[in-house]
């Protein structure tokens, strides 16, 4: 069955930048796309943005351009989320989403803490 | 993008019925059949519930059900049951291949 394993807990200051990766299992790696989606604590479901992993393409929020850099690497089935000048207002669970109908399969979620 | 927007909460007995509400506008939920609900329990991923307004995933019990009319979708629990109290999102396709989430609504059952 689909499967994403997501990278670990991260601790990070002010300014500087987390890469969040996500192993897919379960299926071909290259037919569906990856979406990004954040959670800071109490809050909503906030979406960052999507990757097509057989191409590369990306879209992201508005809120994110310029600041958000989503990747892959196809050999290892693995896509990334880096996100870039971390404030204390990114600190949040991070998922990666396997999008088939909708948002169908979630990662298990990457605690990322911006703390000085 | 403006988050869409939903009741912060909804309350039902065991048996009743609730319905969730999201409204967006004809940029997002008006514009396009791509609304998908969420049901999140607490310290858990969501899951997927309900997609391109009214279908449900395999697994998906039918007492959940979906539906749309102009800039707002709506999520009805039927037969509600003590293991539907969570928090529940809805996420519609904003064009542009953008998404936006609702703002979250969160079912107690009595």
């Amino acid at each position: 069955q689909v499967q994403l394993v997501q990278s670990g807990a991260e601790v990070k200051k002010p300014g500087a930048s987390v890469k969040v990766s996500c192993k897919a299992s379960g299926y071909t790696f290259t037919s569906y796309d990856i979406n990004w989606v954040r959670q800071a604590s109490g809050q909503g479901l906030e979406w960052m943005g999507w990757m097509n992993p057989n191409s590369g393409n990306t879209g992201y929020a508005q809120k994110f351009q310029g600041r958000v850099t989503m990747t892959r690497n196809t050999s290892i089935s693995t896509a990334y989320m880096e996100l870039s000048r971390l404030r204390s207002e990114d600190t949040a669970v991070y998922y990666c989403v396997y999008y088939y109908y909708a948002m169908d399969v979630w990662g298990q979620g990457t605690t990322v803490t911006v703390s000085s | 993008q403006s988050a869409l927007t939903q009741p912060r909460s909804v309350s039902g007995s065991p048996g009743q019925s609730v319905t969730i509400s999201c409204t967006g506008t004809s940029s997002d939920v008006g514009g396009y059949n791509y609304v998908s609900w969420y049901q999140q329990h607490p310290g858990k991923a969501p899951k997927l519930m309900i997609y391109d307004v009214n279908k449900r995933p395999s697994g998906v019990p039918d007492r959940f059900s979906g539906s749309k009319s102009g800039n707002t979708a709506s999520l009805t629990i039927s037969g509600l049951q003590a293991e539907d109290e969570a928090d529940y999102y809805c996420c519609s396709y904003a064009g542009s291949y953008l998404y936006v989430f609702g703002t979250g609504t969160k079912v107690t059952v009595l």
